[in-house]
């Protein structure tokens, strides 16, 4: 996929769970991305982040958290104040030409 | 409000024959126009990107084709192939260029049967 990877490939969220969605590249991309794809729906943007130690909201930011500690690793945080979680996570990076990599994703569903 | 509108929704072919998907747009100011095939259960993989300035821009089996006046866009497959079965999503993107500016439609499932 790219050169990115996504972990875990499922996840399961109880009621009042924050849970964390890693997404690592070994690309050397700048920038990296957080969409949420829902059926019948275009993906949307979540959160972005051009550069280390530097994010900013998307779209549909409310309810999740983002870091980026690393050049390597943009994780996201699908925290309890999400109350419709359940989608297909999609962590992206951004090539030459914006070409944009995706990772495999992670389908979130709430127990 | 930016949007893009792809159709058919879903498709179903036999294998060997062509088609063609269809795009269209109201991103305003237009940069470039992707497509993209995602599998299921996977992430999108691009085909192709186009500027205002190019009409068309194949990838083997898949040609892309471009109004920028009209506004639209074709994604045609030639000879489908079973493993050409996926969602094609269109994509397009703001004058900015940049990922965050990008306003994704809600794609059109293939199927290709024997």
């Amino acid at each position: 996929d790219g050169g990115i990877t996504q972990s875990p490939k499922y996840l399961f969220r109880k009621e009042g769970q924050n849970v964390t969605l890693s997404c690592e590249q070994n690309l050397n991309h700048d920038a990296m991305y957080w969409y949420r794809q829902d059926p019948g729906q275009g993906l949307r943007l979540i959160y972005y982040s051009q550069i280390v130690n530097d994010f900013q909201k998307g779209d549909i930011a409310e309810g999740y958290s983002v870091s980026r500690e690393k050049k390597e690793s943009f994780p996201l945080t699908v925290t309890s104040a999400q109350k419709n979680p359940t989608a297909f996570y999609l962590c992206a990076s951004t090539g030459s030409f914006e070409k944009l990599f995706f990772g495999s994703g992670t389908q979130l569903s709430v127990l | 409000k930016n949007q893009v509108e792809q159709s058919p929704q879903s498709l179903i072919i036999l294998e060997g024959k062509n088609c063609t998907l269809q795009c269209n747009y109201t991103v305003s100011p237009f940069s470039n126009l992707r497509w993209y095939k995602q599998d299921t259960g996977r992430g999108p993989v691009s085909l192709t990107i186009m500027t205002f300035s190019e009409n068309t821009k194949s990838n083997g089996r898949y040609t892309a084709t471009l109004d920028a006046d009209t506004k639209q866009s074709s994604l045609h497959i030639t000879a489908s192939q079973l493993s050409d079965s996926a969602s094609y999503i269109c994509v397009v993107s703001a004058a900015t260029g940049t990922a965050s500016k990008l306003t994704f439609g809600t794609g059109t499932r293939l199927q290709v049967t024997l």
